[in-house]
């Protein structure tokens, strides 16, 4: 099956924008999708889609893709975006269709 | 607003098997497709298995397809996974969740349940 790789931890000073990518084979066909995951807590869809926020998503959560690389751009970071970041998309095999990265700890300073 | 309560999830013994249930409500389920999702404890998301909105297509991860099968009851409002041949390395919370779209093809995951804990030990 295809993997989607992300960088395990990012951090950034509160206020500041931060990217986390996620790399993959099956994102030159198919968009990636955000979750947002905090401690004892389940998944949050943050962005699906070329660029879209589900309802109370803010909008310094944003979203971008270029060739094989997805990106989940935080604008003007808030303590309260701590959490890690996992990316999915549709797989280009029939046999295991659905692929989550490995996830991003994002720490805000 | 949308609800999903998974249930069935404990501890239980190598080899055995298990069937995890999923109860939604504040939609159509009969109109979604679903997911299972499983992430072990301190790892990251794991996706499981799809089933679309009619049940009719069911896709399963390389390294569980045999062990598993999804299947819905839509008269009921509930998911099923029914996991056979348990394993250490199945130990994980299972997250029911539900697709934007009935034939999942964007694999667009817009709510998921609380999970429920399932633990294989002797």
């Amino acid at each position: 099956s295809s993997e989607l790789t992300q960088d395990p931890a990012v951090s950034v000073a509160l206020g500041q924008t931060v990217r986390i990518t996620c790399q993959g084979d099956s994102l030159r066909t198919y968009y990636a999708n955000w979750y947002q995951q905090k401690p004892g807590q389940a998944p949050l869809l943050v962005i699906y889609g070329e660029n879209n926020r589900p309802s109370g998503i803010p909008d310094r959560f944003s979203g971008s893709s270029s060739a094989n690389t997805a990106s989940l751009t935080i604008t003007g970071a808030q303590t309260e975006d701590e959490a890690v970041y996992y990316c999915n998309s549709r797989d280009t095999t029939l046999y295991h269709p659905v692929v989550f990265g490995g996830g991003t700890k994002l720490t805000v300073l | 607003q949308v609800h999903l309560v998974e249930s069935g999830g404990g501890v239980v013994p190598p080899g055995r098997s298990l069937r995890l249930s999923c109860a939604a409500s504040g939609f159509t389920f009969s109109h979604y497709g679903m997911h299972w999702v499983r992430q072990a404890p301190g790892k990251g998301l794991e996706w499981v298995a799809v089933i679309s909105s009619d049940g009719d297509n069911r896709f399963y991860a390389d390294s569980l397809k045999g062990r598993l099968t999804i299947s819905r009851d839509n008269s009921k409002n509930t998911l099923y996974l029914q996991m056979d041949s348990l394993g250490a390395e199945d130990t994980a919370v299972y997250y029911c969740a539900k697709d934007r779209s009935s034939k999942w093809l964007k694999a667009e995951i817009d709510y998921w349940g609380q999970g429920t804990l399932v633990s294989v030990s002797s």
